[in-house]
C-alpha cells in the first residue's frame, strides 16, 4: 500500500518568510509524528498527534513552529519567520498506534537563504 | 530522562565480513520499546525491528540479528556476510511505554556503515 508522503520534497525560502510542509500518513494510522534531521543535531522530535488527544508539542524549538492535523489524517507543519538555523530535513512518520513502529516519509529538505 | 548512545560514528568493512553495531540506552521506565532503522543514501528511514522491554529473546532475520540484553542496557545489531547494499546510516531508537511523551522516539546519533566491495 501507499506509504507516508510529504510535500514539497524540496523548499528554498528566504529568511523571514513563512513555510508550510505537508504530510499524508498511511491510511488507518492514528498516530502522526514530525521530526527534523540536521547535521549538527541528528534526529530531533518536534510534535506528535494521537487520535483526538491533545498533541505533544514538547519538541517544538520555538513559538515560530506550529502544526495541525485535520480530520485525523493530513498534517501541516508551519514555520513562521524562517531563520537559517531552520534549514534541515523535516520528516513525518505515522504508526498504527502509540506502541507500534513508525513509518517515515521521504522528508522535505528546507533551505533558508 | 531517556537517552540512546551509538558510540560508533563510522564503521568500514569489506564485503562478506560480519559487523556489529552497538546501541546502549538509558531509561528509568520498566516498559519501553527499542527500534533499529536504516537510512540508505536515498535518505528515507526504513524500519528494521521493534523489541519490547519484556521480550529479551534475540531475533534473526536473514543476515540480520539483534541481541537485546537488559543487564547491560544494550540492543546490538549484527549483519552477517555484509554486502555493499548494506551501506547506510543505522539508527537505534527508544520509546517509553507510558506518560505524556508516549509516542516520541529518542534516537541515537547513528552509525555510518560503509561496505567496500
Amino acid at each position: 500500500g501507499a506509504g507516508v508522503s510529504q510535500s514539497p520534497s524540496n523548499k528554498v525560502t528566504e529568511k523571514g518568510k513563512d513555510v508550510e510542509l505537508r504530510c499524508d500518513p498511511i491510511s488507518g494510522h492514528t498516530a502522526l509524528y514530525w521530526y527534523r534531521q540536521s547535521l549538527g543535531q541528528g534526529l530531533e522530535f518536534l510534535i506528535y498527534f494521537q487520535g483526538n488527544s491533545a498533541p505533544d508539542k514538547s519538541g517544538l524549538p520555538s513559538d515560530r513552529f506550529s502544526a495541525e492535523r485535520t480530520g485525523g489524517s493530513v498534517s501541516t507543519l508551519t514555520i513562521q519567520r524562517t531563520q537559517q538555523e531552520d534549514s534541515a530535513v523535516y520528516l513525518c512518520a505515522s504508526s498504527l498506534s502509540d506502541n507500534y513502529e513508525q513509518y517515515f516519509g521521504p522528508g522535505t529538505r528546507l533551505t533558508v537563504t | 530522562a531517556q537517552k540512546v548512545t551509538q558510540a560508533q560514528t563510522e564503521i568500514s568493512v569489506v564485503e562478506k565480513e560480519d559487523v556489529t553495531l552497538d546501541c546502549v540506552y538509558e531509561t528509568r521506565d520498566t516498559t519501553y520499546y527499542l527500534f533499529w532503522y536504516k537510512q540508505p543514501p536515498s535518505g528515507e528511514l526504513v524500519f528494521l525491528i521493534r523489541r519490547n522491554s519484556f521480550d529479551e529473546q534475540n531475533e534473526i532475520s536473514g543476515r540480520y540479528s539483534w541481541n537485546f540484553q537488559k543487564s547491560t542496557s544494550s540492543f546490538n545489531f549484527t549483519i552477517t556476510a555484509s554486502q555493499v547494499v548494506d551501506s547506510a546510516v543505522y539508527f537505534c531508537a527508544l520509546k517509553i511505554g507510558r506518560g505524556s511523551t508516549l509516542g516520541r522516539l529518542y534516537f541515537g546519533r547513528g552509525t555510518q556503515l560503509t561496505v567496500w566491495p
